[in-house]
C-alpha cells in the first residue's frame, strides 16, 4: 500500500457518460498529480494541483476537469466519453513540487 | 520541452541473466531522472533516482542506473535477474530548467522465465 488511494479500481461505462475518479493522496503530500496510461500513448501527464491550486496542465482533454479540495482529496472528471478514454487513470502524490512521485494503484476505465 | 526515450518494449530473460533496460532523455540542461517499476497488479513505485552526485545511482532490489550526461541516458541494470523482477520499468525526467513535472517513459516490459 503506497498510502495514495484511488476510487473506484475499475469503472465500466458507456459513450457520452460522465464519470468522477477520485484520489486521496499520501499523508502530508500537498500535491497531486494525475496521469493517464494506454497501451498507445504510454502515461501522459494530465493535470498537476498543489494545496488546492492548479499548477500545470499537461495533455488534458478540455472534456476532463479536475480540482483538489481544502482536504487535499482530488478528483478527475471525464465527461462525454468516448472509447479512446478507455485507459488506466494514475494519481501521485508529492509532499511539494514534483521529483518523487508515490502513485496509487490506479483506477480502470472501460468505455464501451 | 523534456522527452524519454525507451527502446526495448518488451524483454524476455531467463533467471540469472543480466539486465540492461536503455532510456535517453531530450533536455538540455539540469536533469532529475527516475526509474520506476510496476509489478503486475501494483501500483508503481519508485527503483532508484538520480538529483546528482554520483552517476552511478544503487536502487531497491540490487538494481543500479549510470547517468552519462555526454550520450543523454540514463540505463538501468541488474547482474542477475530474478523471477520475481518480471514487470513494467519506466524511466522517466524532471528539469529545473524546463518543466518540473516528471515525464515518463513508455515503459518497457520485462518477463522473467524461472
Amino acid at each position: 500500500d503506497s498510502g495514495v488511494t484511488q476510487t473506484p479500481k475499475h469503472l465500466i461505462t458507456a459513450t457520452g457518460q460522465r464519470v468522477t475518479l477520485r484520489c486521496s493522496p499520501r499523508s502530508g503530500d500537498l500535491s497531486v498529480y494525475w496521469y493517464q496510461q494506454s497501451l498507445d500513448q504510454g502515461l501522459q501527464f494530465l493535470i498537476h494541483y498543489y494545496n488546492g491550486e492548479e499548477r500545470a496542465k499537461g495533455n488534458i482533454l478540455e472534456r476532463f476537469s479536475a480540482q483538489q479540495f481544502p482536504d487535499l482529496h482530488s478528483e478527475l472528471n471525464l465527461s462525454s466519453l468516448e472509447l479512446g478514454d478507455s485507459a488506466l487513470y494514475f494519481c501521485a502524490s508529492s509532499v511539494h513540487g514534483a521529483n518523487v512521485l508515490t502513485f496509487g494503484a490506479g483506477s480502470r476505465l472501460t468505455v464501451l | 520541452a523534456q522527452s524519454v526515450s525507451q527502446h526495448n518494449h518488451h524483454v524476455i530473460l531467463s533467471e540469472a541473466a543480466s539486465l540492461e533496460l536503455g532510456c535517453n532523455y531530450s533536455y538540455g540542461g539540469t536533469v532529475n531522472l527516475f526509474w520506476y517499476v510496476q509489478y503486475p497488479g501494483q501500483h508503481l513505485q519508485l527503483l532508484l533516482k538520480y538529483f546528482s552526485g554520483d552517476p552511478l545511482v544503487k536502487g531497491i532490489k540490487g538494481f543500479e542506473a549510470e547517468f552519462i550526461k555526454s550520450k543523454f541516458s540514463f540505463n538501468l541494470r541488474k547482474p542477475s535477474v530474478q523471477w520475481s523482477d518480471t514487470a513494467e520499468y519506466f524511466c522517466a525526467v524532471s528539469s529545473s530548467g524546463g518543466s518540473y513535472i516528471p515525464t515518463f517513459g513508455r515503459g518497457t516490459s520485462l518477463i522473467v522465465h524461472p
